[in-house]
């Protein structure tokens, strides 16, 4: 069970939008900042968003990040084959005084 | 380029130990501080352990705290993690990864962000 809930999977068609969530409470995303990454099958995770919306270099700007109180939101425009992946959330958690990540969201592009 | 290159993973009895090291390169290592994550087959990601730049301050997640030591040698570029008491529930593939730093202090273990991170080394704690 993780302290961060994302749903288990989100899909959409080429072109699209989608958003995927991640739920915490106020020890976590409701005081800290989300990050965001995204793993593609037999590869290491990649950081996609940090400190809730910035994008580091070289992630394209059809990736949005944001968070509001107690939960934070992924966004993708513009749904590609290559977007494809499994997607985690994640930040510090001052209760457990570390790290703690979402389950992962598979997106399907349809 | 920043390089990170995992070793020392493997078979081990539970009970067990192992050290993994995580070679680094491309960057200036004493002034970032590091982590370890890992991934059980077919799950999700779980934050092990991180250390700051000079290796005076360290984190660890819960279900390792006690048996797990995370250093590392400036000298030598390098990255550990002292895996003591393993258990089946440890198998996983373990990356080590760099803090993202996006200001001028990327010293502290308190962080979030990681980018990049290593290959990942599998540990596998089976009889």
């Amino acid at each position: 069970q993780s302290v961060l809930t994302q749903p288990p999977s989100a899909s959409g068609t080429p072109g699209q939008r989608v958003t995927i969530s991640c739920s915490g409470s106020s020890s976590n995303i409701g005081t800290n900042y989300v990050y965001w990454y995204h793993q593609l099958p037999g590869t290491a995770p990649k950081l996609l968003i940090y400190r809730n919306n910035l994008r580091p270099s070289g992630v394209p700007d059809r990736l949005s990040g944001s968070k509001s109180g107690t939960s934070a939101s992924l966004a993708i425009s513009g749904l590609r084959s290559e977007d494809e992946a499994d997607y985690y959330c994640a930040t510090w958690d001052d209760s457990l005084s570390g790290v703690v990540f979402g389950g992962g969201t598979k997106l399907t592009v349809l | 380029e920043v390089q990170l290159l995992e070793s020392g993973g493997g078979l081990v009895q539970p009970g067990g130990s192992l050290r993994l090291s995580c070679e680094s390169s491309g960057f200036t290592f004493s002034s970032y501080a590091m982590s370890w994550v890992r991934q059980a087959p077919g799950k999700g990601l779980e934050w092990v352990s991180a250390i700051s730049g000079s290796g005076g301050s360290t984190y660890y997640g819960d279900s390792v705290k006690g048996r797990f030591t995370i250093s590392r040698d400036n000298f030598k570029n390098t990255l550990y993690l002292q895996m003591n008491s393993l258990r089946p529930e440890d198998t996983a593939v373990y990356y080590c990864a760099k803090r993202h730093c996006s200001s001028s202090t990327c010293n502290s273990a308190k962080f979030v962000g990681v980018d990049p991170w290593g290959q990942g080394t599998l540990v596998t704690v089976s009889s």
